[in-house]
């Protein structure tokens, strides 16, 4: 079936700077590729997504990029703010489901 | 307008009850998908309904999981003889377009606790 790796688990930065989040999959006809914020106790939202036809999207301080021929696809965030602090959830489209990746918990410290 | 609703908030049963979880999709939407996140970790799929049906079964962790939609609304996930390990928050979620290559709005979730 359908994987969804995310790395890192956890990431710590410094206010302002940025921060990185990779996830590779494993179905080759996977065109679906969304990003979702979860803070704590609270629902997924989605923030950013993606589709196979293009290869970066940008919005204000984020941005995802996507390589069809590796399987892989990042997570972007610039001048990070400590209400940036939250899980962040990769995810791919497989049939007619999204499959998540296991979450990356970012802290932003002031 | 209203998103996606789901009842109880918290649930606590003992081991070996019978549970109930509602989810009460937005309106409009056809696609719905229950997920389960279990302390610490992702989101694991369990479900998918088109309409009424549901052509995805293939997350249910065993026969003790099932689940119905009816009316294109309204979703029941229902878990029997409950064990200690299906504690976790159950996830509902729903989305204009079936297939899972449109965003879908989460709703707060179920809390469910087995003792």
């Amino acid at each position: 079936g359908e994987n969804v790796e995310q790395h890192p688990s956890t990431l710590s930065v410094q206010e302002g700077d940025s921060a990185v989040i990779k996830c590779t999959y494993s179905d080759s006809a996977s065109n679906y590729f969304p990003w979702y914020k979860q803070e704590l106790g609270k629902r997924p939202q989605l923030i950013i997504d993606i589709r196979s036809n293009v290869g970066e999207k940008k919005d204000q301080r984020i941005a995802v990029t996507l390589n069809k021929t590796a399987k892989h696809f990042s997570l972007h965030i610039t001048e990070t703010q400590p209400e940036d602090s939250a899980v962040y959830f990769c995810a791919a489209r497989h049939t007619d489901k999204l499959i998540f990746g296991t979450g990356t918990r970012l802290q932003v410290f002031p | 307008g209203a998103g996606v609703s789901q009842s109880p908030s918290n649930k606590v049963t003992e081991k070996g009850k019978d549970v109930e979880l509602r989810c009460d999709p937005i309106s409009g939407h056809t696609a719905l998908y229950w997920y389960r996140q279990s302390l610490g970790q992702g989101l694991e799929f369990l479900i998918y309904f088109q309409g009424n049906s549901a052509p995805d079964k293939s997350g249910l962790p065993s026969d003790r999981f099932s689940a119905e939609r009816t009316g294109g609304s309204v979703s029941t996930l229902t878990i029997q003889r409950t064990q200690q390990e299906d504690s976790a928050v159950y996830l509902c979620a729903s989305s204009f377009s079936p297939g899972g290559s449109s965003p879908l709005h989460f709703g707060n979730g179920t809390r469910l606790t087995v003792t």
